[in-house]
């Protein structure tokens, strides 16, 4: 499976402050999702990361608050807008290769916690 | 909406003891896929289901897609120490174009 790294690993941020993580793949995949992991929860979607075009955000997310961005069939970047504290969480990336029935695959995730 | 129960939420079990957790769901799913997330990293894929009634193993883990493809089981036999962890069901529906729903997670904890 593709080998996915996500920058950074963790941050401490202040409130108000903005935050862009990466996720950069070693081969092109078709697709890239960002997820929400709140603390001892389970993971939600915030957004597929569509390249070439605007991200299709989940209900409850918006563009605002989560800018997304995929330049290319490697690489997207998630910014956390105007930081608060529950914004804290794990934020993580994942990719899937070829048609929407391959499974994701996912990067180790940056966990952010804002004062 | 879509909601997805995962049982139990936490397991205390001996080494060398089976594992049993399940998914349920309102709606019905094209895949179903068991994730493993250990502390401080993201989810490992372990199984991926596609076809209803398809039984799979991956080592001493088995799992299997339910008739009604609104549910699915996951066995671990024989536990280890490092099957310690939170395991993860996800379901896809047929419309929903690689898009996840993620269970509540199911928290291992195994003893010597």
């Amino acid at each position: 499976s593709a080998v996915i790294s996500q920058k950074p690993s963790r941050d401490i941020c202040q409130r108000g402050t903005s935050l862009t993580i990466q996720c950069q793949v070693d081969s092109q995949v078709t697709m890239m999702f960002w997820y929400r992991q709140q603390p001892g929860q389970s993971l939600t979607l915030i957004a597929t990361a569509n390249q070439g075009s605007e991200a299709t955000y989940e209900s409850g997310f918006v563009i605002d608050k989560f800018p997304i961005s995929r330049p290319n069939l490697t690489f997207s970047t998630l910014t956390v807008s105007n930081m608060s504290p529950e914004d804290s969480s794990i934020y993580l990336c994942s990719v899937a290769t070829g048609n929407s029935n391959q499974p994701q695959h996912f990067g180790d995730g940056t966990r952010l916690s804002i004062l | 909406g879509q909601q997805l129960n995962q049982s139990p939420q936490s397991m205390f079990i001996q080494e060398g003891e089976d594992v049993s957790m399940n998914c349920t769901s309102s709606s019905i799913f094209n895949t179903w896929l068991w994730y493993k997330q250990d502390p401080g990293e993201g989810p490992v894929l372990l199984i991926a289901l596609y076809k209803a009634g398809e039984l799979t193993s991956n080592g001493r883990l088995t799992a299997q897609f339910g008739i009604t493809r609104k549910d699915s089981f996951l066995n671990i036999s024989a536990s280890i120490p490092s099957d310690v962890g939170i395991y993860f069901c996800a379901g896809q529906t047929t419309d929903s174009w690689g898009k996840l729903q993620f269970g509540a997670g199911t928290q291992v904890v195994v003893t010597p």
